[in-house]
C-alpha cells in the first residue's frame, strides 16, 4: 500500500500570503490529522478530520482551518502567513480514530 | 503546561549496547501511548505502542516499559545499531486513542558504532 502523501514538499511565501497544504490518506484510511512541528514546540495538533467533519481541533488561531473530502483527502489553509507559521506540517491517516496514526513525510513551510 | 516531557534532549550509545528512552505524563487520563521515530526530512513513523491496562509490550529489538503509578514510560531498544540513530517522540492519548495525540519534544538518540 502506498503511504500518507503530501503536497508540496516544500513551500515558501511571504507574510500575509495564504497557503493550501493537500494530503492523501493510506487507501482505506478515514481519519486524517495535522500537526505542526517547529523546534522549540515539538509536534502540535492541530486538527482531526473524520468522514468529511472536523473531530478535534487544537489550539491554533482561526487563521489554520481545514477540510475533509470524500475520498478521504483534506487540505489546510492558513490565511494571512505570519513569520512565526515556518513549520514541518505533518499529516497522519488512521483506518479509524482510534488506531495507529500513520504519517506523511510533512511539507516544510517558510514564510519570509 | 507540557503533558507529556522527555527530559533528555540527546542520548549517545554504543553499538550494540541498550538505548533507554523515558518520557514522563501529567495527565492521569492518558491510557494509550505510543513511540514514534523520526529521521531528517522524514515524517515520523510509528514504532510501537501500549495500552494502559499493559505494564510492557515487545516487538523484536524494542520493548515498551509503562508504569501508571509513576506516570512514565520508557522505551528499551536492545541491542541498538547505528541505523537507530534518530529522534524519538513519545506521544499519549486518552480515551482509547480517540483524542488528539500530545507529543513530547523528542529525545536524539545517536548510535556510535
Amino acid at each position: 500500500k502506498a503511504g500518507v502523501t503530501q503536497t508540496p514538499r516544500y513551500l515558501i511565501k511571504t507574510r500575509g500570503q495564504q497557503v493550501t497544504l493537500s494530503c492523501s490518506p493510506i487507501s482505506g484510511h478515514r481519519s486524517v490529522s495535522w500537526y505542526q512541528q517547529t523546534p522549540g514546540q515539538g509536534l502540535q495538533f492541530l486538527f482531526e478530520y473524520f468522514s468529511e467533519t472536523q473531530r478535534n481541533k487544537g489550539n491554533f488561531p482561526g487563521r489554520f482551518s481545514g477540510r475533509q473530502f470524500s475520498n478521504s483527502r483534506s487540505e489546510m489553509n492558513v490565511s494571512t502567513l505570519e513569520l512565526g507559521d515556518s513549520a514541518l506540517y505533518l499529516c497522519a491517516s488512521s483506518a479509524h480514530r482510534s488506531d495507529t496514526q500513520y504519517f506523511g513525510p510533512g511539507t516544510r513551510l517558510t514564510v519570509l | 503546561d507540557q503533558q507529556v516531557k522527555q527530559n533528555s534532549p540527546s542520548l549517545s550509545v554504543q553499538e550494540g549496547r541498550i538505548s533507554i528512552l523515558n518520557c514522563d505524563y501529567t495527565n492521569s487520563m492518558f491510557d494509550y501511548f505510543l513511540w514514534y521515530k523520526k529521521y531528517p526530512a522524514e515524517g515520523p513513523t510509528f514504532l510501537i505502542s501500549i495500552s494502559s491496562i499493559k505494564d510492557k509490550n515487545e516487538d523484536g529489538r524494542f520493548t515498551v516499559f509503562l508504569n501508571k503509578s509513576a506516570k512514565h514510560l520508557s522505551l528499551h531498544i536492545v541491542p541498538s545499531q547505528p541505523g537507530d540513530s534518530a529522534v524519538y517522540f513519545c506521544a499519549a492519548s486518552h480515551n482509547s486513542g480517540n483524542t488528539p495525540l500530545v507529543f513530547g519534544k523528542g529525545t536524539r538518540l545517536s548510535v556510535i558504532a
